[in-house]
């Protein structure tokens, strides 16, 4: 069974230029999450999707930020214009259902210069 | 809001030792779920162990288990024997319905 995917594993970029990440979760997972890790931290949940559906977006920054899961299966997530304090890693989980534990990916790491 | 406190930033242990790492947690919900991660270099997340908040029994998998102190909202992991491949970040999260919660993490270094 294929893990959570996702791409890029890198991505350099100067500020204010857009940037875009994919996450393909395990096949069957309802629900897909998307973290942001800042060096020596925890992961800070972004966005929660019940398949197609945000349900808890509250930590997205929607000035910037955006993210779509089509047809409750891929996601993306967007910013646009990235600034400094992005850099990070950005980490795509899902999980089978509610309660269920978490499958990570390896993660975006993004370096704004 | 449900927050996660791991007090270790860092903690070091001889090989084939044992070590524990503290994580505390704050809720007012009584049914919930209380997970440990391991995350290597390579930043994949991976579940150490799981426990459920109604069950007072402690987890185990292998030489990783828990100590779960549910009225103290206390949720330590205790390697046993410690291998060089435990060597890690690991993560104490918190889980409500479908919302995770994670710690700042405490890095293990193990000793040959």
């Amino acid at each position: 069974e294929a893990g959570v995917v996702q791409s890029p594993r890198y991505k350099i970029i100067e500020k204010k230029q857009p940037v875009a990440f994919w996450c393909n979760p395990i096949s069957g997972h309802n629900t897909l999450y998307w973290y942001r890790q800042n060096l020596g931290q925890g992961p800070e949940l972004l966005i929660r999707y019940e398949n197609e559906e945000a349900v808890d977006d509250s930590q997205l920054p929607k000035d910037r930020f955006s993210a779509e899961r089509l047809k409750g299966v891929d996601s993306t997530l967007k910013i646009q214009p990235a600034e400094l304090g992005d850099s990070a890693v950005y980490l795509c989980a899902s999980a089978s259902g509610p309660r269920e534990k978490l499958f990570f990916g390896s993660g975006t790491q993004l370096s704004v210069l | 809001a449900q927050t996660v406190t791991q007090s270790q930033p860092e903690m070091s242990v001889q090989e084939a030792e044992t070590v524990t790492l503290s994580c505390t947690y704050d809720t007012s919900e009584s049914d919930y779920y209380l997970f440990w991660y391991k995350q290597p270099p390579s930043r994949q997340m991976i579940l150490v162990i799981r426990q459920e908040a109604y069950k007072q029994q402690n987890a185990t998998e292998n030489r990783f288990s828990v100590n779960f102190q549910k009225a103290a909202k206390s949720f330590s992991l205790k390697i046993s024997d410690s291998q060089l491949g435990d060597a890690a970040m690991y993560f104490c999260a918190y889980m409500n319905n479908n919302d995770m919660r994670f710690g700042a993490g405490t890095r293990l270094t193990v000793k040959p």
